[in-house]
């Protein structure tokens, strides 16, 4: 079955980027009927849907209106893997991010999530 | 901000059954999914397009979707249900939004 593997936990400093990555396995990141999601879960906004990328003949990339400014998803087909990059994190941007398979309009694989603190 | 709204909490009794409502804007015009999130473990998909279950996914799961609303029903609620659960949709402003999660308690 697929399995999505996330980068480790870590601490990042209020203003500097925030950068993710999550490796796919039994699946590609060019799979032409999936979409590569980035999704982040915090007390006090819950579950919000970052951003996604996704290949239909040419990459593409839906970001959430809210974070359009900073926010950067990239595939690496060479290592089957997708990055998140979010810049001028604020502790506003601690959470757990999680990297999740679309399929069908729906998140039906997810990575195990990666805790990440922003701090001065 | 969250576009879909979520009781914060149900409790059912073992063996009943437990009806979660997620209601946002023409809501029965876009395709729901829900997911269980068990306590440091992360979401699970219980339904996608509304009524449809994933291989692996128990009957007593089911869902529907109409105006405003969409509901999750579990029939025959088993302790082990107890979890966080979460609607979630494609909003009009080309982005998926997610419902403010219910917490089931199995009494």
């Amino acid at each position: 079955h697929v399995q999505l593997q996330q980068s480790a936990p870590g601490l990042v400093k209020t203003s500097q980027t925030l950068s993710l990555t999550c490796v796919i396995f039994r699946d590609s990141v060019s799979n032409n009927t999936a979409a590569w999601n980035w999704i982040r879960q915090s007390p006090s906004r819950g579950l919000e849907w970052l951003g996604r990328t996704y290949f239909r003949s040419r990459w593409n990339n839906d970001y959430s209106i809210s974070l359009k400014s900073r926010i950067t998803i990239t595939p690496d087909t060479s290592k089957n893997h997708l990055s998140l990059h979010l810049d001028s994190v604020t502790p506003e941007d601690t959470a757990v991010y999680y990297c999740a398979r679309e399929t069908l309009g729906a998140f039906d694989v997810w990575g195990h999530g990666t805790l990440i603190t922003v701090s001065s | 901000s969250n576009d879909l709204t979520q009781p914060p909490a149900v409790s059912v009794s073992p063996g009943q059954t437990a009806t979660i409502t997620c209601s946002g804007d023409n809501l029965g015009t876009k395709f729901a999914s829900w997911y269980q999130q068990k306590a440091g473990q992360s979401p699970v998909l219980l339904i996608y397009q509304d009524n449809q279950r994933p291989s692996g996914i128990p009957e007593r799961f089911s869902g529907s979707n109409s105006g405003n609303t969409a509901t999750l029903t579990i029939t025959g609620t088993q302790a082990l249900d107890e979890a966080d659960y979460y609607c979630q949709a494609w909003d009009s402003n080309a982005a998926y939004v997610f419902g403010t999660g219910t917490q089931v308690t199995v009494l």
